[in-house]
């Protein structure tokens, strides 16, 4: 089977960076994806890493270490909005997702 | 362009009944994949469809069954509610099984 962990909850002050962690056991996998959920709203898809190494969109970083099993997602210049739960979802055979325990990223003023 | 859309949004049953839930790819996707996620938990996949087929299933009982029709679109349906199947489902759509996934907003479903 696949298991990934997070940290369950972060929390960070408006305008700093804040960094989440990542990781993972599996027999394999195509890939790690992050997706962000607002309460009660609809996963949506933010990065994803084939490779190991860093993939950057924007204010949000995604980082891959396939031979650590490890990942992360970095979110710099954090804004209010992004007060939100973040997963890391490995990417298995066929698309099939395994979404993470998930982490409640919390922004201060 | 609509997204992915999900209905109804929220539906409470009893025990012993069964539901459907539906939903509609955004336009262009044939592949749907259905998750059922609890509260305070990650989604979890069930099943996913493309080409009318079952294509892969999650670790869920059979009374979890689903289709798509030519249309793309699909409906789960679940046999004999338990209160444990009280959680967010959530519809997911790719133009191809191999592509990204973008999620509806879920139907919440609560069983007494």
């Amino acid at each position: 089977g696949q298991s990934l962990e997070q940290p369950s909850e972060v929390t960070a002050v408006e305008g700093a960076i804040v960094q989440i962690n990542c990781t993972y056991q599996t027999s394999g996998f195509y890939g790690l994806s992050w997706y962000q959920q607002h309460d009660g709203g609809a996963p949506t898809f933010l990065s994803y890493n084939a490779l190991d190494g860093l993939e950057e969109t924007g204010r949000f970083s995604s980082f891959l270490s396939r031979s650590d099993s490890y990942g992360y997602l970095l979110l710099q210049e954090l804004q209010m909005k992004d007060s939100a739960s973040y997963f890391c979802v490995l990417t298995g055979g066929g698309n099939k997702l395994t979404f993470g325990t998930g982490t409640q990223l919390k922004v201060e003023l | 362009d609509a997204g992915v859309t999900q209905s109804p949004t929220h539906l409470i049953k009893t025990r012993g009944q069964q539901v459907t839930l539906r939903c509609s790819p955004k336009s262009g996707h044939d592949t749907v994949s259905w998750y059922q996620q609890a509260l305070g938990q990650g989604p979890q996949f069930i099943f996913q469809y493309y080409e009318e087929e079952e294509r892969q299933r999650g670790n869920f009982p059979d009374r979890f069954s689903g289709h798509q029709f030519p249309n793309y679109s699909s409906e789960l349906n679940v046999n004999a509610l338990l209160l444990g199947d009280s959680a967010l489902y959530l519809c997911a759509s790719s133009f191809d099984p191999q592509e990204t996934q973008y999620f509806g907003p879920g139907t919440r479903l609560l069983v007494l």
